[in-house]
């Protein structure tokens, strides 16, 4: 089915462990993002990607890495996952830039525990 | 309205009432403002959105008002129905800055009472 496509929906993990997070959409679009969203905070932008094999930061980029070999995926690994890092993580895409549309398409989520 | 904080906003209304949610911003450079509503377990839906040349925006049940002098925001929804419930998020950016993140405020939960 077309869509945007998160998983695993639901990780526990321990800290200190790798753990990446996938995202696949299938309608070519160029902009993907990862959001995490946080009670009290909504949601904040980790890393985005314009196009294949170019990422940028987002305001809470520090303990993910990134990357875009392919349009249609946009994997966010943690590389020593931390307590803090426990959130609900979001993809999202766009056709076009946020800034000239806000009309992102979500993916489900993916929760992740660390403990 | 939303804000920083651990607990998320909460406004009840009646099935049939109209609703409104309200986002205060701080960022005078942001011009262009969107609602978005999350549902339970799924992930934000975009809803409308308003660039900051206009004061009013009209969509289907919805409309969206700026105030751009006390930096407002409001998402209206007429004769709210059960499935509005769900959390209202406002988003703001740049366009002129080229800005490709969106701010996100906390969100406010609205609850329909049938």
């Amino acid at each position: 089915d077309a869509g945007i496509t998160q998983s695993p929906r639901y990780k526990i993990t321990e800290t200190g462990r790798q753990v990446t997070l996938m995202c696949h959409q299938t309608w070519s679009h160029s902009y993907m993002f990862w959001y995490r969203q946080d009670l009290g905070h909504g949601l904040r932008l980790i890393y985005y990607s314009a196009a294949a094999d170019i990422t940028d930061k987002g305001e809470v980029p520090d303990g993910y890495v990134v990357s875009r070999s392919k349009t249609e995926n946009f994997p966010l690994t943690l590389e020593s996952a931390t307590r803090s890092q426990t959130s609900v993580y979001f993809c999202a895409s766009s056709e076009i830039s946020g800034a000239n549309t806000g009309e992102l398409f979500f993916g489900e989520g993916s929760r992740l525990t660390v403990l | 309205g939303e804000s920083v904080g651990l607990h998320l906003p909460t406004l009840s209304v009646q099935e049939g009432d109209n609703s409104i949610i309200n986002c205060a911003y701080s960022n005078s450079a942001s011009d262009y403002f969107i609602w978005y509503k999350q549902e339970s377990g799924k992930g934000p839906q975009f809803i409308i959105d308003i660039r900051s040349n206009m004061d009013k925006r009209q969509g289907q049940r919805v409309t969206v008002l700026l105030n751009k002098t006390v930096k407002h925001l409001s998402l209206q929804i007429a004769a709210t129905q059960p499935g509005d419930s769900a959390v209202y998020f406002c988003a703001e950016t740049s366009v002129q800055t080229g800005a490709n993140n969106l701010f996100f405020g906390t969100g406010t939960r609205l609850t329909v009472i049938p």
